[in-house]
């Protein structure tokens, strides 16, 4: 079955960065864009931007421009979201999406990176 | 940026009863909006698409209407496993934004 599998819990450092990735099964990796969304807690849902993993092209939200980097291997089925110059409001749970039919929604969600940012 | 508002923030229901969620966006986002389920330490469920198109596997209780900038989800006769947060989310242009949630407490 379709499933998006990320990496674990992550604790850093104010500054440094993060890299979490979500290793897709179950369907061609290819054809379907990637979402990044996050929830810091006890928030709600926050939009970071999009990966084509056919040809790696990307669009951020401005809020990330600059600090955010998504990329994908295609030889494992992997994206990967790159958080820099992290900040105690970045602590938050990071979960990728795949976007079904590119403007209609987000099927399939993996279970979520916490990542705490803490001196 | 197309803002979202959901109203209300909370609501508390009984099982039975009909539940109804709005959704507003800040311009015309056509049928492109989609709502999710979340419950506690769970990632998303995606519920509705394209407005009111329902995601496979979805009960037929769950229900989505609207286009421009007002949308609603309804849940009909509310079952135990429905208490949680919906969020909808506009898929017009990135940023694909979100309300900032709808949470659903048991009266």
């Amino acid at each position: 079955q379709v499933k998006l599998v990320q990496s674990g819990a992550e604790v850093k450092k104010p500054g440094a960065s993060v890299k979490v990735s979500c290793k897709a099964s179950g369907y061609t990796f290819t054809n379907y864009y990637m979402h990044w969304v996050r929830q810091a807690p006890g928030q709600g849902l926050e939009w970071m931007g999009i990966i084509n993993p056919s040809g790696a092209t990307t669009n951020y939200a401005q809020k990330f421009q600059g600090r955010v980097t998504m990329t994908r291997d295609t030889s494992t089925s992997t994206v990967y979201m790159e958080l820099s110059s992290l900040r105690s409001e970045d602590t938050a749970v990071y979960y990728c999406a795949r976007d079904w039919s590119s403007n209609d929604g987000l099927d399939v969600w993996g279970q979520g990176t916490t990542v705490t940012v803490s001196s | 940026d197309i803002q979202m508002t959901q109203s209300p923030s909370s609501l508390s229901a009984s099982v039975g009863d009909r539940v109804t969620i709005t959704c507003r966006a800040s311009q015309s986002i056509s049928s492109y909006l989609n709502w999710y389920q979340q419950k506690p330490g769970k990632a998303p469920k995606f519920l509705i698409y394209a407005a009111s198109s329902l995601e496979g596997g979805v009960p037929s209780r769950f229900s989505g209407s609207g286009s421009g900038t007002e949308f609603t989800l309804t849940i009909n006769s509310l079952q135990p496993e429905d208490f949680a947060t919906y969020y909808c989310q506009q898929s017009y242009s990135t940023p694909q934004t979100f309300g900032q949630g709808t949470k659903v407490e048991i009266k």
